[in-house]
């Protein structure tokens, strides 16, 4: 079964605001976590990991912060656009091939 | 750069029949992995293929298989569809030793009647 999970199916939030996205996780012995983007037709896309020995990591208006105390992962999206309209995944790497998905938060940015 | 291809991108099957799905990878990525995408839910990973040799298996039956060839293009096959095979089938392309940063192509979509 599953082994990371997002605590809302759906967010809806305004153009210009700030998003964040949550995700929590069972297995300790992850290596990597990860985010990824899918919008509606194309594959999901990379958008970043944060490896499980650190706490925040932060990349073109995003930051993801790891709090292993919780086992709970968040992407936060600033200024968020209407192009960030998607369904967001964490993903989790153990076993340095395999990447295991949750089942998605869908983003929606309201004009 | 050309980024990862999928086809068909619409397919559609009865129980029973076998399947193909092919994926070129991107280039200069030697590893590509296979996933299984059900309607409102995330991808699982079905497979990864290095080298022409299965890399790593998620938990697939035995009827689904697939192959990589030298030019690190892939094909998924499975054999014996049943409905809930139903699904967006993706492929990802990556490099050696950085599998976290898979480019994916755009999927198939298969329907199993």
């Amino acid at each position: 079964g599953e082994s990371v999970g997002l605590h809302l199916p759906t967010l809806s939030v305004q153009e210009g605001d700030n998003s964040i996205i949550n995700c929590a996780y069972s297995n300790s012995a992850s290596d990597y976590f990860i985010w990824y983007k899918q919008e509606s037709g194309k594959g999901p896309q990379f958008i970043i990991d944060i490896r499980s020995n650190m706490d925040k990591r932060q990349g073109q208006r995003v930051t993801v912060l790891l709090n292993k105390t919780v086992k709970h992962l968040s992407l936060q999206i600033a200024a968020t656009q209407p192009g960030d309209s998607a369904v967001y995944f964490c993903a989790e790497n153990t076993n340095d091939y395999k990447l295991s998905f949750g089942a998605g938060t869908t983003v929606t940015v309201r004009a | 750069e050309t980024g990862v291809t999928q086809s068909p991108t619409h397919l559609i099957k009865t129980r029973g029949q076998q399947v193909t799905l092919r994926c070129s990878s991107q280039s200069g990525h030697n590893t590509v992995s296979w996933y299984q995408q059900a309607l409102g839910q995330g991808p699982q990973f079905i497979f990864q293929y290095y080298r022409e040799e299965e890399n790593g298996r998620g938990n697939f039956p035995p009827r689904f298989s697939g192959l990589q060839f030298p030019n690190y293009s892939s094909e998924l096959n499975v054999n014996a569809l049943e409905l809930d095979d139903s699904a967006l089938y993706l492929c990802a392309s990556s490099s050696q030793g950085n599998f976290n940063e898979q480019f994916f192509g755009p999927g198939t979509r298969l329907t199993v009647l």
